[in-house]
């Protein structure tokens, strides 16, 4: 069955610090996939996207993902974390209308 | 472009109770979805459609009926509510053009009693 597996239900930073989020997927063949970003009461706002090509992907608010074919994963960095990125992350995968949600990381940022 | 949308914003319904949530998109896109949001699962899949006229269950489809007679329109149905069908619905849309990238309403959020 496809899978996308987020192994860290909460995480907690402090503002400038380094920002790694982990994502792991399972399909019989690599899915599209999707960073997705929730702040609290709100709709879902797309990070960035990974379709083919170059591994390492840039998207918006200063995060980045690199795509490992190899170990399966696509994770979410940023270097240096703002307060304002204090919201919940989504890695999802799969094709057209069909996605599938990882549960979810809350991600708490120190001043 | 208004984008995806969807009515109501905030629902109560008592068990039993029947309702329709509706959703539009307003930029010809095939594809359109549904999913509900509840604490610690993430979003789950309940309906999709790749065209007027056809849908297919996802991951959750129990309790959920949909149909899509426009390209615009995929309204999701609660026949008999139950309090286990309480969390935020979103509807979503895409097309083959940016492949995969699906566009996301603003949600509603539905209380069961």
């Amino acid at each position: 069955a496809q899978s996308v597996t987020q192994p860290d239900i909460h995480i907690t930073v402090s503002e400038g610090a380094s920002l790694e989020l982990r994502c792991n997927y399972s399909y019989g063949a690599t899915p599209y996939l999707f960073w997705y970003v929730q702040s609290p009461g709100q709709g879902l706002q797309l990070l960035l996207k990974y379709f083919s090509g170059d591994t390492l992907v840039q998207g918006i608010k200063g995060f980045e993902a690199e795509f490992k074919r190899s170990q399966s994963s696509f994770n979410l960095r940023k270097p240096s974390v703002h307060w304002s990125d204090a919201a919940e992350y989504f890695c999802a995968g799969g094709w057209l209308s069909k996605l599938t949600f990882g549960k979810g990381t809350l991600l708490t940022v120190n001043p | 472009n208004a984008g995806v949308t969807q009515t109501p914003k905030f629902q109560v319904l008592k068990t039993g109770q029947s309702m329709t949530l509706q959703c539009a998109q307003d930029m010809n896109h095939e594809y359109m979805s549904w999913y509900r949001q509840d604490p610690g699962m993430g979003l789950r899949l309940i309906h999709y459609s790749v065209g007027a006229g056809i849908t297919d269950q996802g991951e959750v489809p129990n309790g959920y009926n949909v149909s899509r007679s426009t390209t615009e329109d995929f309204p999701l149905r609660l026949l008999s509510a139950a309090p286990s069908q309480t969390s935020v619905y979103f509807c979503a849309s895409s097309y083959e053009g940016k492949v995969g990238t699906q566009y996301f309403g603003p949600g509603t959020r539905l209380l069961v009693l």
